[in-house]
């Protein structure tokens, strides 16, 4: 069954500096997303992203978040100086036009 | 404003029993999914049920979406089952999928 890959599994950072998170989502899949999930928390929806573009995006997506698709395959969260509170599970998704494919998630730590 | 609420919050089995979740949601809210999310952290599609019942195994669920809610029925339930089930929805036509706050499963020895 197609699978959404993300890396790394695991990120330690040290506060104000960038991560970059990646993604390759299914590959007939048209829309891509980032979702985050502070511990404990409810799945939150940060941006979604179709026809090389950002199509929605939430409160939280501010000019510290970045999302690109640098090629056909991989999509990208960009976080730049990032801020304790940026510690989170964070959820690359795509689908075709309902029914979600999530990948297994980046456990971003900030320190 | 858009709504998805699930109950209850948490759940505690016995490993073979049967359980049901419940999601509720609002009228802006299309498109319901259940996800399972393993002790690992790892989202699982379980189900993308808009309406009508699907089954997978010892897992099905049921939306009714004119009445506003969803059902996902655990049958025979092992401890494998625990974690934290979430529903979410798509708000009117859009991709943007919201999440409730989830039930808390354990099933015990």
């Amino acid at each position: 069954e197609p699978e959404v890959t993300q890396t790394p599994s695991h990120q330690v950072t040290q506060m104000g500096q960038e991560v970059i998170l990646r993604c390759v989502p299914i590959s007939n899949h048209l829309y891509f997303y980032w979702y985050r999930q502070i511990l404990g928390q409810k799945v939150e929806f940060l941006v979604s992203f179709y026809n090389n573009e950002i199509s929605e995006k939430s409160e939280i997506f501010d000019d510290q978040f970045s999302v690109e698709r640098p090629d056909g395959s991989n999509f990208t969260l960009k976080i730049r100086s990032t801020k304790l509170e940026d510690s989170a599970m964070y959820f690359c998704a795509s689908s075709p036009r309902g029914g979600y494919t999530f990948g297994s998630g980046t456990r971003l730590t900030v320190v | 404003g858009i709504q998805v609420e699930q109950s209850p919050p948490d759940l505690i089995l016995q490993e073979g029993a049967n359980s049901t979740l419940r999601c509720n949601f609002s009228d802006s809210v299309n498109n319901l999914q259940w996800f399972h999310q393993n002790p690992w952290g790892q989202l699982i599609n379980l189900f993308y049920i808009p309406s009508g019942t699907k089954q997978n195994g010892r897992l099905s669920a049921t939306t009714v979406a004119t009445e506003r809610y969803s059902l996902l029925y655990i049958s025979s339930s092992q401890t494998t089952d625990s974690g934290v089930y979430f529903c979410a929805g798509h708000e009117g036509g859009g991709n943007k999928l919201t999440f409730g706050t989830g039930t808390q499963l354990k099933v015990e020895l």
